[in-house]
Formats: structure tokens, C-alpha cells, sequence
């Protein structure tokens, strides 16, 4: 089975922190996703990476910035935190070109 | 751009029911589609997808969708829901990136199914 780990299940942190969030994949993919997932919103790209040290901007990046220094890892790191990043953040992956993969999700939230 | 519309935000069926989720997409090309499924403080699991071919797309846990391009629809059906299936249903359509991945998926806004026994 694919597996997308998300390192941090449930994170608080204090406005204008920097935040990391760590994802991990074991499938070899290429692409790898960062969405962010709020009530009656669904699901919305942060950033996406087809390639190691690539990376693309997604429908909604500002105030995030994401590293993919390994194939296997895509990191999305919060700068500065602020109240309305509060979320659930969701890592996933695929290979090409096929389906996607989620992890379980990250609930950050922003005091 | 893409765009997916549920326009079900809750539904409520009782156990045995037949179901049927409706999704409406708008994207320029070919679609690629997908059906995903969350259970509460879960990530999303795939339930079937529709890439080309046949337009009625069977998937895993009883459930099955027809594609019809002319109405852009993609609805999600099951002739017997069980109460286990209650959970938030995802239509999602996907569109190139990098050139050959369908990874850029755009969702709907989510409907929630409950079930009663």
C-alpha cells in the first residue's frame, strides 16, 4: 500500500511562529501536494512538486512556502503564522500520471 | 479553470437506501475525475476515478458513478448504503501539471452523508 505520513497529527502554535510541516511518502512518487481543508470549502492546492528542488505554486500560496530537498519529502513551512491559517493541511502524492494519494492530515491551529 | 460543484451539502438516508451524490464539473478538455471519501479526523481515501473508456466506473465498497459530458456531471451511486458509509464524500476533477501528471485536482465543496439505522 501507498503510504503518505504526516509527522505532526495535531499542532497549536502562537501567531508569528514559524511552522513546519513535514510529509513523507515510501512509493517513489514524483509529485507531491500540500492542500489546505476548511468546513465548506473543500479542498484547495497550496503548492505542488513533480521533481526534487521544483516547485509550483497551487490556487492559494500566499503566506506559505514549501522545500523538497529529497524525492520523498515535501515540507510546507508557515513563515509567520497568523489566526486564519488555522486548518486541517494535507500532504498527498502520485506518480505519473495517476491518482492521487492522501496522508492523514494535520490540524494546525493558530492562537 | 476547473471548477466542481456539489450541490448537496447534507445528505440523510436510511440504511438499505439507495444513494446517489451529485457532482458537477466545468474543465475545458477531457475530464479526469474522482471520487473521494473522508471519515471524521481522516485523510481521504480514493473510491474510483474516471480517466477514459467505459463512462460507468465501478469502485471499491459497492459504489459506482456514470460520467455524462453532456449534462458535466459525475454522480457517485450505491444501491444499498450501509450505515458504515456515513462520512464526507469528495468529487474532485483533475487537470495536467508538469505535463503529464493529473495531480492538480480541484474539489468540490464536500457532502456529508448520514445515515440512519
Amino acid at each position: 500500500d501507498v503510504k503518505v505520513t504526516q509527522s505532526s497529527r495535531y499542532l497549536v502554535k502562537r501567531t508569528g511562529e514559524k511552522v513546519f510541516l513535514e510529509c513523507v511518502q515510501d512509493m517513489d512518487h514524483e509529485n507531491m501536494f500540500w492542500y489546505r481543508q476548511d468546513p465548506g470549502l473543500g479542498l484547495r492546492l497550496i503548492y505542488f512538486s513533480y521533481d526534487v528542488k521544483m516547485k509550483e505554486k497551487g490556487d492559494i500560496p500566499e503566506g506559505y512556502s514549501v522545500s523538497r530537498e529529497k524525492k520523498e519529502r515535501f515540507s510546507l513551512i508557515l513563515e509567520s503564522a497568523s489566526t486564519n491559517q488555522t486548518s486541517m493541511y494535507l500532504c498527498a502524492s502520485s506518480p505519473l500520471p495517476s491518482t492521487i494519494y492522501f496522508g492523514e492530515g494535520s490540524w494546525l491551529t493558530v492562537v | 479553470a476547473q471548477s466542481v460543484t456539489q450541490p448537496d451539502i447534507h445528505i440523510t438516508v436510511s440504511e438499505g437506501a439507495s444513494l446517489e451524490l451529485r457532482c458537477n464539473y466545468s474543465y475545458g478538455a477531457t475530464p479526469y475525475l474522482f471520487w473521494y471519501v473522508q471519515s471524521p479526523g481522516q485523510g481521504l481515501q480514493l473510491l474510483l476515478k474516471y480517466f477514459s473508456g467505459d463512462t460507468l466506473v465501478q469502485g471499491i465498497k459497492g459504489f459506482e458513478a456514470e460520467f455524462k459530458r453532456s449534462q458535466s456531471s459525475f454522480n457517485l451511486r450505491k444501491p444499498s448504503v450501509h450505515w458504515s458509509d456515513a462520512a464526507e464524500y469528495f468529487c474532485a476533477v483533475g487537470a495536467r501539471v508538469g505535463g503529464t501528471s493529473y495531480g492538480k485536482l480541484t474539489f468540490g465543496q464536500g457532502t456529508i452523508l448520514t445515515v440512519h439505522p
